[in-house]
């Protein structure tokens, strides 16, 4: 009950496409979701997150839709370009417990 | 505000030996979490100190330990080094933002075991 399961696990989008990747979870206690971006070599960074209140919040390219009926929540990237390419992370935690529970990963390779 | 830094940022040992990692966290933060991260794998949760105390601990052997500063300042200690130990390590801090923590990366630090 405590995993976060996430898919695909690879994916490959033409450039100025729409990659999109899942995030789904049991837990209903969760309620932050963020996302987090990693190039290789580097720390994961702090991308984007969102309540369970909300439906859906954009920051720049960077769209998380959240369906907490379904329990599942996805991150869209818009206009993506090659600079996109990186390994995304969703991840879950509950009230004001400090640990993160992640899930396994997104290899996304946008093609020139 | 400075972000997370590791130190040292790349480390070869052999088989047997210990390593000590450091990691200084963004000011104000005072938890720090690790992590260690292998190729192709996610990232596996391996403690989490809280004003000098482990909150809670991964699934890891004994021979990975910890320890925060009373500037929050947190090193992890791995002793008899296996080759399976290679890996990039990857510190964590966060700060309580509304009701949740928000963790932010340091760069982390790779270990290669020889």
């Amino acid at each position: 009950q405590q995993q976060v399961k996430q898919s695909p696990q690879s994916l490959i989008v033409q450039k100025g496409g729409i990659p999109i990747i899942n995030c789904a979870y049991e837990n209903t206690a969760f309620d932050y979701f963020p996302w987090y971006q990693q190039f290789p070599g580097k720390g994961p960074a702090l991308l984007i997150a969102i309540r369970p209140d909300v439906s859906e919040k954009k920051e720049g390219r960077f769209t998380i839709s959240f369906n907490k009926s379904a329990k599942q929540f996805s991150l869209h990237i818009m206009d993506s370009q090659p600079g996109d390419s990186a390994t995304y992370f969703c991840a879950a935690s509950m009230g004001s417990n400090y640990q993160l529970i992640w899930g396994a990963g997104t290899k996304l390779i946008i093609k020139p | 505000k400075a972000g997370v830094t590791q130190t040292p940022r790349y480390l070869i040992k052999t088989r047997g030996q210990q390593v000590t990692l450091s990691c200084s966290p963004i000011s104000g933060h005072r938890s720090v979490s690790w992590y260690q991260q292998t190729p192709g794998q996610g990232l596996q949760f391996l403690f989490e100190y809280f004003s000098e105390t482990q909150r809670n601990k991964g699934n890891f052997p004994g021979r990975f330990s910890g320890r925060q500063f009373s500037n929050s300042r947190s090193e992890m200690n791995v002793s008899t080094l296996e080759l399976g130990d290679s890996a990039l390590y990857l510190c964590a801090s966060s700060a309580l933002q509304g009701a949740s923590y928000e963790q932010y990366f340091g760069p982390g630090t790779r270990l290669t075991v020889t």
